[in-house]
């Protein structure tokens, strides 16, 4: 899996969007980009995951560059309940045996 | 229920003690990994079943670790001779198919604290 690299940690004002970014230089033309978060006590929970277009879900929208060297989580209005640890992964869609590797992450601090 | 299910939540085991750790998969998923997570690290893969099969246990730190899946549904994470070093949280995931296209639900986790 290609190696990712994030902020160890970002503030956001609660109501205001928040933009966490990743770096994945050495991403494959197979190799799509998850993100997962941890709440504190908390398993990692699956947010979203894109190949080279943007998606949106009820959660998040991700934007990847046209190079696919890196991308964009987007929270749109973040509330203090999005205060959690942020792991964007590089992998294959699986159908393998691998599991994902997760880094540090990104621990997002909303800020009322 | 609707989630992954793990028991214990919290053990606390003496060292050289052996543990055993359950994990109940959503019901009808194919794929079940368990993880390792220090404290202020991310999660490190374990081990990975598909259905009753073990199909990597590369992440297994020692012969002391072992993991079983006997029916494809319940798995259950060993510990042998505990050390202080296996101290962590031990999450479980599980993906309705073999592929990871729809993210995997985890566990909340099960602390293991050696003594």
């Amino acid at each position: 899996d290609a190696k990712t690299t994030q902020p160890t940690s970002m503030d956001c004002a609660e109501g205001r969007a928040a933009n966490l970014p990743c770096n994945h230089s050495t991403i494959s033309g197979n190799e799509y980009v998850y993100w997962y978060r941890q709440i504190h006590s908390q398993g990692p929970q699956y947010i979203i995951h894109g190949l080279k277009n943007n998606e949106t879900n009820e959660m998040a929208s991700l934007i990847i560059t046209e190079d696919r060297k890196s991308s964009t989580l987007i929270l749109p209005h973040a509330t203090l309940r999005d205060t959690a640890v942020y792991y964007c992964i590089v992998s294959s869609s699986g159908g393998g045996a691998d599991g994902l590797t997760f880094g540090k992450g990104t621990h997002l601090i909303i800020q009322p | 229920g609707a989630g992954v299910s793990q028991s214990p939540r919290y053990k606390v085991a003496k060292r050289g003690q052996d543990v055993a750790l359950r994990c109940d998969p959503i019901s009808g998923h194919v794929s079940l990994f368990w993880y390792q997570q220090a404290l202020g690290q991310g999660p490190e893969f374990l081990t990975y079943f598909q259905n009753e099969a073990q199909l990597d246990k590369s992440g297994l730190p020692s012969d002391r670790f072992f993991a079983e899946r006997p029916e494809g549904s319940v798995s259950t994470l060993k510990i042998q001779r505990t050390q202080q070093e296996d101290s962590a949280v031990y999450l479980c995931a599980s993906s309705a198919d073999v592929t990871r296209i729809y993210g995997y639900t985890f566990g909340s986790g099960t602390r293991l604290t050696v003594v």
